[in-house]
């Protein structure tokens, strides 16, 4: 079964404003991570986050992970209009396994 | 360096004609993966290598799926009797030494089934 879920599916905005995307998860991890995908091409990494982190920072992007709730947050402060893409999280399932992708959540930014 | 290449970004070929996707790592890493993205949708996990070797098939949808691994580096997904279903985008990533490292994407392989 899927191992990250996003939510919401989709999310518009307006240039500025801040967009926040939710991941849960059901299962232990070593690490969760953050995609992104312009165009239905390839994904590009954003962010790491360990197990034992709670919170993590880059640029314009702040992550939360919380292990109690099986639940990871993606915030991006002050959006732009290039921001509009599709972001996934993925999962490990706490060993050596592949991650495990979401079906991700679709953000657009109106400038 | 250079990234994840894949060749060819677009095919399209009949219902019934066998395919060949390619994917090149990045030199060095040891995991490669395969995905299947249908328009819209998230990422099907399709097969994972470790080196030249397989440990998890578990993603492959038909036994019309098939990939192989050599020398370590270079990958190739072949579909045989390809279906309309089968129409998707195909994408490669690559990472270092263990499956949880962060995973570098190739720009994928347009496939459509007519």
């Amino acid at each position: 079964s899927q191992q990250g879920e996003e939510d919401p599916q989709a999310l518009s905005i307006q240039e500025g404003e801040n967009a926040t995307m939710n991941c849960s998860y059901k299962t232990s991890i070593n690490n969760l991570q953050w995609y992104r995908q312009n165009s239905g091409r390839g994904l590009v990494h954003l962010i790491l986050i360990r197990s034992n982190e709670r919170e993590k920072h880059s640029g314009r992007l702040r992550v939360t992970l919380d292990t109690s709730k099986k639940s990871s947050s993606l915030l991006i402060t002050a959006s732009r209009a290039a921001d509009t893409a599709s972001y996934f999280c993925a999962t490990d399932g706490g060993g050596n396994t592949p991650l495990v992708f979401g079906k991700g959540t679709r953000l657009s930014v109106i400038a | 360096g250079a990234g994840v290449s894949q060749s060819p970004s677009n095919k399209v070929t009949e219902k019934g004609k066998d395919v060949e996707l390619r994917c090149d790592p990045i030199s060095g890493h040891t995991a490669l993966y395969w995905y299947r993205q249908s328009l819209g949708q998230g990422l099907e996990f399709l097969i994972y290598f470790q080196g030249n070797s397989a440990p998890d098939k578990s993603g492959l949808p038909s036994d019309r799926f098939s990939a192989e691994r050599t020398g370590g580096s270079v990958s190739t997904l072949t579909i045989q009797r390809t279906q309309q279903e089968d129409s998707a985008v195909y994408l490669c990533a690559s990472s270092g030494r263990w499956s949880t490292d962060t995973q570098y994407f190739g720009p994928g392989t347009r496939l459509t089934v007519l």
